[in-house]
């Protein structure tokens, strides 16, 4: 089985504030697939990252930067100096080794205040 | 065309009655997924297909849903007597992977409302 929990279910910040949305996932699989979709207010998901379980180099794409720890399970996403347009819900989600189908977690809600 | 397309968009029906959702996949995309979305939570897994052949079902709640697609390309999730529990949106995404850990490509869903 495979689980992904989001604990923060809604995060409001300022504008060019930093935050990090957390992600925890569980799987007996030692090989697995870790992803972040970005879904706003239109409601169409747009894929944000994978990262497979043998990579835990983090990485950074612009303002966005992810941190993957396999000793804690966690697979978080921080945004730096945020702005109106990262408003969305932000879906962490799993593949793992022997399963086809992609498991989200519940979300978590995005404001930015202008 | 260039992303995953489905139709309709929205839904309005009644208690009892039979509902067909149409998604149309990029094309050459051999894997699509049909997922449900009740109102603030994550999309939830319906069911698989890698080509024409359902590969994983295990998603759909119960025998009133089923899903076909018939030539690997266009699919269509039925769903028969339907339940106000039914009322959510129904998103449809393709891949190019054949197992699962690629990127979905997602189309902007069926808003299905059961009164």
């Amino acid at each position: 089985a495979q689980k992904v929990t989001q604990a923060q279910t809604e995060i409001s910040v300022v504008e060019k504030e930093d935050v990090t949305l957390d992600c925890v996932y569980e799987t007996r699989d030692t090989t697995y697939y870790l992803f972040w979709y970005k879904q706003p207010p239109s409601g169409e998901l747009v894929f944000l990252i994978r990262r497979n379980s043998f990579d835990e180099q983090n990485e950074i794409s612009g303002r966005y930067s992810w941190n993957f720890q396999k000793s804690t399970s966690s697979f978080n996403f921080t945004i730096t100096a945020s702005q109106v347009v990262d408003s969305a819900v932000y879906f962490c989600a799993l593949n793992s080794g022997g399963y086809q189908k992609v498991t989200f977690g519940t979300g978590t809600k995005l404001q930015v205040i202008p | 065309g260039a992303g995953v397309s489905q139709t309709p968009s929205n839904k309005v029906t009644e208690k009892g009655k039979y509902v067909e959702l149409r998604c149309d996949p990029i094309s050459g995309h051999t894997a699509l997924y049909w997922y449900r979305q009740s109102l603030g939570q994550g999309p939830e897994f319906l069911i698989y297909f890698q080509g024409t052949g359902a590969a994983d079902d295990s998603g759909l709640p119960n025998d009133r849903f089923f899903a076909v697609r018939p030539e690997g390309s266009v699919s269509t999730l039925k769903i028969q007597r339907t339940e106000r529990g039914d009322s959510a949106v129904y998103l449809c995404a393709s891949s190019l992977g054949r197992d699962g850990t690629g990127e979905l490509f997602f189309g902007e869903g069926s808003r299905l409302t059961v009164l």
